[in-house]
């Protein structure tokens, strides 16, 4: 079984349109993280939220938002989609500060 | 705000060879320091965990080390095979993962 998955893999859409990722992890983590990697690979953080806080970099623009229905998920919800905004999304999860984390696969998204 | 820096950025080995890549941080005071493998268009997997309290950890050919004070961890690959090619990175937490570029790796048949 997969530890955190990610869905979709693939997502090509047009600037404008409003999308979300999901992730979902079975490993009975109490904190889930969104990464996006930018072309040059870079990895960036972007949320991380266990089920007390949600810690948010502050360069990220408010049209991205997580929410998570249950310590299982955290999806990625993102409006009014731009040219920048295509990078490969990552989820991860870990036990807060005590266990290696671990990602999911990836989902690129493409905007055009 | 954690600044996290990988050293050297690329590195071309025949095989066989020992080698080491370089990962610094500005602030000392983390809980762990995480040891990742990238291959091109795939996700992450983790290599070795060091907590703040250990000074290092080892896994096969695969060993870390941790030297909080300094700010410095090494990632040190002994016998180098072909397979070892990939995208090193380090993540240091400070109640978040906060990665480093990266060290692309070619080891040479």
């Amino acid at each position: 079984d997969t530890a955190v998955s990610q869905t979709p893999k693939y997502l090509v859409t047009q600037m404008g349109n409003d999308k979300s990722i999901k992730c979902e992890q079975n490993l009975g983590h109490d904190t889930m993280y969104w990464y996006k990697q930018d072309s040059k690979k870079f990895l960036k953080i972007m949320f991380s939220y266990n089920n007390k806080e949600l810690i948010i970099n502050e360069t990220v623009p408010n049209r991205f938002s997580p929410k998570s229905p249950d310590k299982a998920h955290l999806n990625l919800h993102i409006n009014s989609l731009e040219l920048g905004d295509s990078a490969v999304y990552f989820c991860a999860s870990r036990t807060q500060s005590i266990t290696e984390a671990f990602f999911g696969q990836g989902t690129r998204l493409t905007v055009v | 705000k954690q600044e996290v820096t990988q050293i050297p950025a690329a590195l071309s080995v025949p095989e066989g060879e020992n080698l080491v890549l370089n990962c610094s941080f500005t602030d000392s005071a983390i809980y762990n320091l995480q040891w990742f493998r990238q291959d091109p268009g795939k996700g992450l997997t983790s290599l070795l965990l060091i907590q703040s309290s250990q000074r290092e950890q080892t896994s096969g050919r695969l060993n870390a080390s941790l030297d909080k004070s300094s700010g410095r961890s090494t990632l040190y690959i002994a016998a180098s095979q072909p397979g070892d090619s990939a995208t090193y990175l380090c993540a240091v937490d400070n109640n978040d993962m906060r990665f480093g570029a990266g060290t692309r790796l070619t080891v040479k048949p």
